[in-house]
């Protein structure tokens, strides 16, 4: 049984552009969440998308935005990208409000340079 | 919204002895407290979790407390192994009212020879 798929593994980017990184739940799984991980930090949540909507929403920009298709596999977008950006994308899935327990993904390393 | 704190930061430990890990919170609403263990280039990995109606829960050398009152929780790790070297998140969320997990900063535990 597949857990959460996540790609690319690593990704180098050019402050100012646009980077989209792509997630595939775990089977049976239908609720997905981005988390943002810098160096030596706890996640930090990004949004979580439910029946292809953003359910709720962390304390990041309007850069950053985000999709969820009917399969439940989600992307992930950041535009005009911040050296600030840099960081460990993780993606976690799990049942609907009322499960417990998210599993992740390995996540994306993103560097902006 | 909530917040959790964690301490220590770092914590080394003899191989055989045991670690605790402490956290707080700042939402009375959380209910649910997952623990998260990560290995290098990896994702968290869930390890343990306690609902707020349990106070104390324990799996095989790990166990986790929970005083509601103090809006404390910790994990004791007993009998410490090599492998038990990782980083070790807290995290706390309030299932009632929507699935966001919100965590803490991680200790990062070095179990020495």
């Amino acid at each position: 049984d597949a857990g959460v798929t996540q790609s690319p593994t690593h990704l180098i980017k050019t402050r100012g552009q646009q980077v989209t990184l792509r997630c595939s739940p775990k089977s049976g799984h239908d609720t997905v969440s981005w988390y943002q991980q810098a160096l030596g930090q706890g996640p930090q949540f990004i949004f979580q998308y439910y029946e292809e909507e953003e359910r709720q929403r962390g304390n990041f920009p309007d850069r950053f935005s985000g999709h969820q298709f009917p399969n439940y596999s989600s992307e992930l977008n950041v535009n005009a990208l911040l050296l600030g950006d840099s960081a460990l994308y993780l993606c976690a899935s799990s049942l609907p409000t009322g499960g417990f327990g998210y599993t992740f993904g390995s996540g994306t390393r993103l560097t902006v340079v | 919204g909530e917040n959790v704190e964690q301490h220590p930061s770092t914590l080394s430990v003899q191989e055989g002895d045991s670690a605790v890990i402490k956290c707080t919170y700042s939402d009375s609403a959380s209910n649910y407290f997952p623990w998260y263990k990560q290995e290098l280039g990896k994702g968290p990995q869930l390890i343990i979790d306690i609902r707020s109606n349990v106070g104390e829960k324990k799996d095989q050398r790990i166990a986790v407390t929970l005083n509601k009152t103090a809006k404390h929780f910790s994990l004791h790790i007993t009998e410490t192994q090599p492998e038990d070297s990782a980083v070790y998140f807290c995290a706390a969320s309030d299932r009632d009212r929507d699935d966001k997990i919100i965590f803490g900063k991680g200790t990062r535990l070095h179990i020495l020879p």
